[in-house]
């Protein structure tokens, strides 16, 4: 079965710096996708940005970016010039391409930005 | 877009009582999720519509809750009769298949179940 793991429970950066947050995944299957959504304060799941796994270059929004390394089958969200406003749990989620709508979550890495 | 919409945003109810809420995905979506987050289990996937007909409901805890799909841009979630370990947030998500096939959340349903 597929699993997500999100190591870091809790991470915090200063203001205007970067941060790197860290997903894993267990899988056997060759094509899937991978999603990093945010929820706020306010609950609501925002989707940050999403990978394709056939795909061998790294999506980007923004000040967002992964670092998407298939071999290693790890997933990590960098954030760059960090605003209060990113303050959030971040999710990792997998979903296999076999599959058309089950989606593996992690468990969450809590986001403190630092003023 | 409005984005997907969930109403109450909050829910008080007492043990014992129904509970209702209410989903309205995203125009054009045609394809509907209920989740549920507690701190202890994390998102779990209660139900899954597609073109309104349940694909999967294993998720679905017990025979107390139910949901209905019964056109495509309204959805419900129901527990008869409500029991304390029902508290959580309730999210509802969509999508459109075919596409990018990400999931679109609403702001979620906070329910304590007194």
């Amino acid at each position: 079965a597929q699993t997500v793991t999100q190591s870091q429970p809790e991470m915090s950066v200063q203001e205007a710096e970067t941060v790197t947050l860290s997903c894993t995944y267990d899988t056997s299957e060759s094509d899937y996708y991978l999603f990093w959504y945010k929820q706020p304060p306010s609950r609501q799941m925002i989707l940050v940005i999403r990978q394709e796994a056939y795909k061998q270059q790294n999506a980007t929004e923004n000040r967002f970016s992964v670092n998407f390394q298939k071999a290693a089958k790890s997933f990590s969200l960098k954030i760059s010039d960090s605003q209060l406003g990113d303050a959030a749990m971040y999710f990792c989620a997998y979903r296999s391409a076999s599959s058309n709508y089950q989606l593996i979550w992690g468990a969450g890495t809590k986001l403190i930005i630092k003023p | 877009d409005a984005g997907v919409i969930q109403s109450p945003r909050h829910e008080v109810t007492e043990m014992g009582q129904e509970v209702t809420l209410r989903c309205k995905p995203i125009s054009g979506h045609n394809s509907l999720f209920w989740y549920r987050q507690t701190m202890m289990r994390g998102l779990e996937l209660l139900i899954y519509f597609n073109n309104n007909v349940p694909i999967d409901d294993s998720g679905m805890p017990e025979d107390r809750f139910s949901a209905k799909m019964p056109n495509a841009s309204f959805s419900t979630l129901k527990i008869q009769p409500s029991e304390p370990r029902d508290s959580a947030v309730y999210f509802c998500a969509s999508r459109l298949v075919g596409t990018q096939d990400t999931q679109y959340f609403g702001p979620g349903t906070r329910l304590t179940v007194l």
